[in-house]
Order: structure tokens, then C-alpha cells, then sequence
């Protein structure tokens, strides 16, 4: 089966400060024919749905600041907050894509200021 | 604008049955693949199953399988989720959620339902 597992589970960070959330992957989501990763980001607000922030690892969805940041490759990934804001309070997934399903999220992260 | 409308949760008894809907607008509904994930209380998000923008294929988590079954009326732009056998740890909110890509399954959730609440308890 294929796992994601995100690190830390919970973290605080200053306002203006950054947040760094890790995702690893049991297999690599890197698919050789298009060198592309088939890894996303979402945010989760409290009674929200989740919002797409970032796929393909790295490329930022409509209408996300910039201050988010989407890196790595094959089985090791990162997700930064620069400069977080308090609107940037929620909880981070990523989740694979890739091949076939299951299309399996990680555990999910808690960013608090 | 693309807008999800989710329904049908409730509570129901172990053992029983529920169906969940989903109501789409603002994008040509056949062409993108379909999911729903579920959010059990204060947890994380648990991909359930995804149906391909004809309908024709469809993947389950093994939590699920044998006992959901997901499917899609095209025509009333409508997607489902027969939910039978259920049990207490199905309890959670679930999402239909839209493939980001037409034509592949591969591809992130772009938009998602607000959610609807299923609890199972006896």
C-alpha cells in the first residue's frame, strides 16, 4: 500500500515567520515519461473543505499567494510558508496522485501562530 | 462557477444504507473524473473512490470496497455514492471532490463540496 507521512504533526509559528511541513511518500510519485510529481497540497480551514494549494509539487493553484512554496522530488517533499499570516492557520494535507488509485493523503499537519 | 453541492447524509443504524448525492454546475461535468473523500471526526481526509468522467471505471479504498459503489448521472450533471453494510467507522463528513485534469484520474481535487455529515450509530 502506499503511504504518506507528514512531519511534524502539529507546529507553531510566529506571525511573520516561516512554517516548513514534510511529506514523505513509501514510493516515488515521480513518473520518469513527463518528469512530473504527482503530489498536491491542500489547506484546511476549520468547517471548510480543503482547499488545492499546490500541484505537481511545486506549481501553486489559482489565487495562492506566494508566500506558499511547493519543493521536492520522487519521494521526499516540502511544503513552506513564508511570512506566515493568520489567515494561514489551518491544517496542511498533501496526497499523491499518481499512476492509479488510491489517491492516499497524508496525515495532516496543524500550522497554529 | 464552479459550485459542488453535496447531500444525504444522516444517521442510520449499523447494518443500513444510505445514498449520497452530488449536484455540480459550472464546468462540462462529463469530462472530469469524480471522487469523494470522507473526513471521520477531529481526523484526517481518507480518499473513498473516484469515478472516471464516463462512469465506465471506478477505484475504491479497500475500506469501502464491496460495500460503496459510486456512480454518475451525466445527464442531471449528478454524482453518488451508494454507501450499504455501513458501519461506526464510517461515521464522517463526506466530500465530493472534482479531478483538477479531464480525461485522468491522475489528477489533484480542484474544487470540493462543502460536505455532508453520515453518522453511524446504533
Amino acid at each position: 500500500d502506499f503511504v504518506m507521512t507528514q512531519s511534524p504533526d502539529s507546529l507553531a509559528v510566529s506571525l511573520g515567520e516561516r512554517a516548513t511541513i514534510n511529506c514523505k511518500s513509501s514510493q516515488s510519485v515521480l513518473y520518469n515519461f513527463n518528469n512530473k510529481n504527482y503530489l498536491a497540497w491542500y489547506q484546511q480551514k476549520p468547517g471548510q473543505p480543503p482547499r488545492l494549494l499546490i500541484y505537481w509539487a511545486s506549481t501553486r493553484a489559482s489565487g495562492v499567494p506566494d508566500r506558499f512554496r511547493g519543493s521536492g522530488s520522487g519521494t521526499d517533499f516540502t511544503l513552506t510558508i513564508n511570512s506566515l499570516q493568520a489567515e494561514d492557520v489551518a491544517v496542511y494535507y498533501c496526497q499523491r496522485y499518481y499512476h492509479s488509485p488510491p489517491l492516499t493523503f497524508g496525515g495532516g499537519t496543524k500550522v497554529e501562530i | 462557477e464552479v459550485q459542488l453541492v453535496d447531500s444525504g447524509g444522516g444517521l442510520v443504524q449499523p447494518g443500513g444504507s444510505l445514498r449520497l448525492s452530488c449536484v455540480a454546475s459550472g464546468f462540462i461535468f462529463s469530462s472530469y473524473p469524480m471522487s469523494w473523500v470522507r473526513q471521520a471526526p477531529g481526523k484526517g481526509l481518507e480518499w473513498v473512490s473516484i469515478v472516471s468522467g464516463s462512469g465506465e471505471t471506478t477505484y475504491y479504498a479497500d475500506s469501502v470496497k464491496g460495500r460503496f459503489t459510486i456512480s454518475r448521472d451525466n445527464t442531471k450533471n449528478m454524482l453518488y455514492m451508494q454507501m450499504n453494510s455501513l458501519r461506526v467507522e464510517d461515521t464522517a463528513v463526506y466530500f465530493c471532490a472534482k479531478g483538477g485534469q479531464m480525461a485522468t484520474v491522475m489528477a489533484p481535487f480542484d474544487y470540493w463540496g462543502q460536505g455532508t455529515l453520515v453518522t453511524v450509530h446504533s
